[in-house]
């Protein structure tokens, strides 16, 4: 199945790390992908990750993948009050129909405190 | 305007009206998409349109009509909506579903949608 599974809320304090961590239950996703979804807005692109990938880091951003665990976190260095949102997690598989379609969990709401 | 837009922001509407939601994407893309985000449930696919023709339409009652009339534009006509139809109507655009498994997709704001 197409089943992506997230926490619901993480609070963190500024300057803090913050860790949101995703399951999925598909082994053959091929893309695997961090949304952020400020208030009042549509969901953005946050950063992604190759299925034959383990990690990859942008600048504050370090995302996990193990792909035996179907585990996917993304880990938000010195975690600022704008970093407030909601994350989503999102998956996508290179077959048939589904091609390009995203799964999405159903989000993290990220509470920053100063 | 750059991006996705949507309009209108905000609808209020009763059970037995008929409005569209519009959506526009100034990107060049050739997929569009219609997602409803309601809380404490992931975000659901609605509609996938590529290059104008319908490629999804995950199980939607008949009271969601979407029309793209091209690629730029697409439109959700609503009819005899329920009350749990409520939600935030998101559109989002991107390259097209042939490129390859990767999908950037791009969103619109969203229309916030409230159904008496």
């Amino acid at each position: 199945g197409e089943d992506v599974e997230q926490s619901l809320f993480l609070s963190v304090r500024e300057g803090d790390s913050s860790v949101i961590n995703c399951t999925y239950t598909d082994s053959s996703s091929t893309y695997l992908y961090w949304y952020k979804q400020e208030p009042g807005a549509g969901l953005q692109l946050l950063t992604y990750i190759f299925s034959n990938m383990d990690m990859k880091q942008d600048q504050r951003l370090t995302v996990l993948l193990n792909k035996k665990d179907k585990h996917l976190s993304l880990r938000i260095a010195d975690t600022q009050t704008g970093d407030s949102a909601i994350y989503f997690c999102a998956e996508t598989f290179d077959r048939g129909s589904t091609l390009g379609r995203l799964y999405f969990g159903r989000g993290t709401q990220l509470t920053v405190w100063p | 305007e750059t991006g996705v837009t949507q309009t209108p922001r905000h609808l209020v509407m009763g059970m037995t009206n008929k409005k569209s939601l519009k959506c526009e994407q100034h990107l060049g893309h050739n997929a569009m998409y219609w997602y409803k985000q309601s809380a404490k449930k992931p975000l659901e696919l609605m509609f996938v349109y590529n290059f104008k023709e319908q490629t999804e339409n995950n199980s939607v009652p008949s009271r969601f009509s979407p029309e793209c009339p091209n690629s730029s534009h697409l439109f959700l006509h609503l009819h005899t909506l329920q009350p749990e139809d409520s939600a935030l109507y998101l559109c989002a655009s991107s390259q097209d579903r042939s490129s390859g498994s990767f999908n950037e997709q791009f969103f619109g704001p969203g229309t916030r949608l409230t159904v008496l």
